[in-house]
């Protein structure tokens, strides 16, 4: 089955850097790939995802880019704010059986951005 | 639109016993999946149902069942509780879960502690 790998575990970035998360998967079938942020007591939230015909998408300061061949991709948060430090977490999964509703998710990213 | 729902929020249960958590969707939205939170394992997948079959399955043990029912709410059981089922259980439920469009919205989730 799919296995998603993601890093770095925690990052600490200063308020206006940018920060990098990244994941890898292992099954090539796998065609959708959603970021999450969860803040500290709250559900999970979708940010921004990305479909496996797409190499880049952006929204305002983030951004998500998809390399299939290597399988892994990446989010890029710019210019940093402390609002948003959560935790991150890249998922993937495969339109088996016409469903997607089975997300893998890596074991998450916590961003800490210093006003 | 509501959100999704799921209740209890707070469950405590000794070992051997078992729970019963529920889900109730967003209007109109007819798939369903559970996930189990922990520190150490990040997010998991559980099951996913659709128009009351499950269509997709992870990794659990027999002891971890659920259902879904004609009005889309879905429920989850955990017999024969173990001290490693402590955890935060999050629903998600999204349109169809078919189409990559179909974001998954996630619940609050339901936190079980087992004594």
């Amino acid at each position: 089955g799919e296995n998603v790998e993601q890093h770095p575990s925690t990052l600490s970035v200063q308020e206006g850097d940018s920060a990098v998360i990244k994941c890898t998967y292992s099954d090539s079938a796998s065609n959708y790939f959603p970021w999450y942020k969860q803040e500290l007591g709250k559900r999970p939230q979708l940010i921004i995802d990305i479909r496996s015909n797409v190499g880049e998408k952006k929204d305002q300061r983030i951004a998500v880019t998809l390399n299939k061949t290597a399988k892994h991709f990446s989010l890029h948060i710019t210019e940093t704010q402390p609002e948003d430090s959560a935790v991150y977490f890249c998922a993937a999964t495969t339109n088996y059986g016409g469903s997607q509703g089975n997300l893998i998710f890596g074991k998450g990213t916590k961003l800490s951005v210093k006003p | 639109k509501a959100g999704v729902t799921q209740t209890p929020r707070y469950l405590i249960k000794t070992r051997g016993q078992q729970v019963t958590l529920s889900c109730s969707p967003i209007s109109g939205h007819r798939s369903v999946s559970w996930y189990q939170q922990t520190p150490g394992q990040g997010l998991q997948f559980l099951f996913e149902y659709f128009s009351e079959t499950q269509r997709n399955k992870g990794n659990f043990p027999g002891r971890f069942s659920g259902r879904q029912f004609s009005n889309s709410r879905s429920e989850m059981n955990v017999s024969t509780l173990e001290l490693g089922d402590s955890a935060l259980y999050l629903c998600a439920s999204s349109l169809d879960g078919k189409s990559s469009y179909n974001e998954q919205f996630f619940g609050p989730g339901t936190r079980l502690t087992v004594l």
